[in-house]
């Protein structure tokens, strides 16, 4: 099974800053790696589909990049609307697919 | 507009059943695979089980398998999943989604596993 590893697991940051989260995986995966952002008590949305593919109703502050085993998640001038928890997700090959633990991004 | 619509959750005893549904709209449901993603109360998200878009491949992650079984319906766009020996670990929101990059999700369906 491929493990993704996140990082960091809780951010505190102010609006207009930038933001980076990482994600991990234990094998190389490609470019096979997708971000979410999930709101309290809402579903999971995609933001950044294979890594760097940028998804339509999306803002353009969202950008994602990467290859193989290491990628990132950038958040351009934070918005007070993008507090959240950010998780990976990783579909290479054949299932079991896996999540990241999860950021929590709070907004100060 | 891409719809997904999950239904049949509830609270359930240890060792009961439950067949949770996603109605899907809006894409042509026989074209993509489909997935169940759970979340337990506080935690993170946690694949349990995918299907392909003519249910020939069929996966489920260790903690499921042999007690859950994914099937879908293309003439009723429908995707299920069965759930059976329930443990209060299962308790969880379970979510539908669509292709192997989770594309459109539904709001999810909390299933309790409690006596």
């Amino acid at each position: 099974e491929i493990v993704l590893t996140q990082s960091p697991d809780f951010q505190s940051v102010t609006p207009k800053e930038k933001v980076t989260i990482t994600c991990r995986a234990s094998q190389s995966i490609g470019s096979s790696l997708h971000w979410y952002q999930q709101k309290p008590d809402q579903s999971p949305k995609l933001l950044i589909k294979y890594a760097s593919q940028s998804i339509s109703g999306v803002p353009s502050r969202f950008s994602g990049s990467g290859s193989g085993t290491d990628f990132t998640l950038t958040i351009n001038s934070l918005e007070a609307e993008d507090a959240a928890a950010y998780y990976c997700h990783q579909s290479s090959s054949l299932p079991p697919y896996t999540f990241g633990q999860g950021t929590k991004l709070e907004i100060k | 507009e891409v719809q997904l619509v999950e239904s049949g959750g509830g609270l359930v005893k240890p060792g009961g059943s439950l067949r949770l549904s996603c109605a899907a709209s809006g894409f042509t449901f026989s074209s993509y695979s489909m997935n169940w993603v759970r979340q337990a109360p506080g935690k993170g998200l946690e694949w349990v089980s995918s299907i392909s878009s003519s249910s020939s491949y069929i996966y489920y992650a260790d903690s499921v398998k042999g007690r859950f079984t994914i099937s879908r319906d293309n003439a009723k766009n429908s995707l299920y999943l069965q759930m059976n020996s329930l443990r209060a670990e299962d308790t969880a929101v379970y979510y539908c989604a669509r292709d192997s990059a989770m594309a459109n999700w539904g709001q999810g369906t909390l299933v309790t596993v409690s006596s």
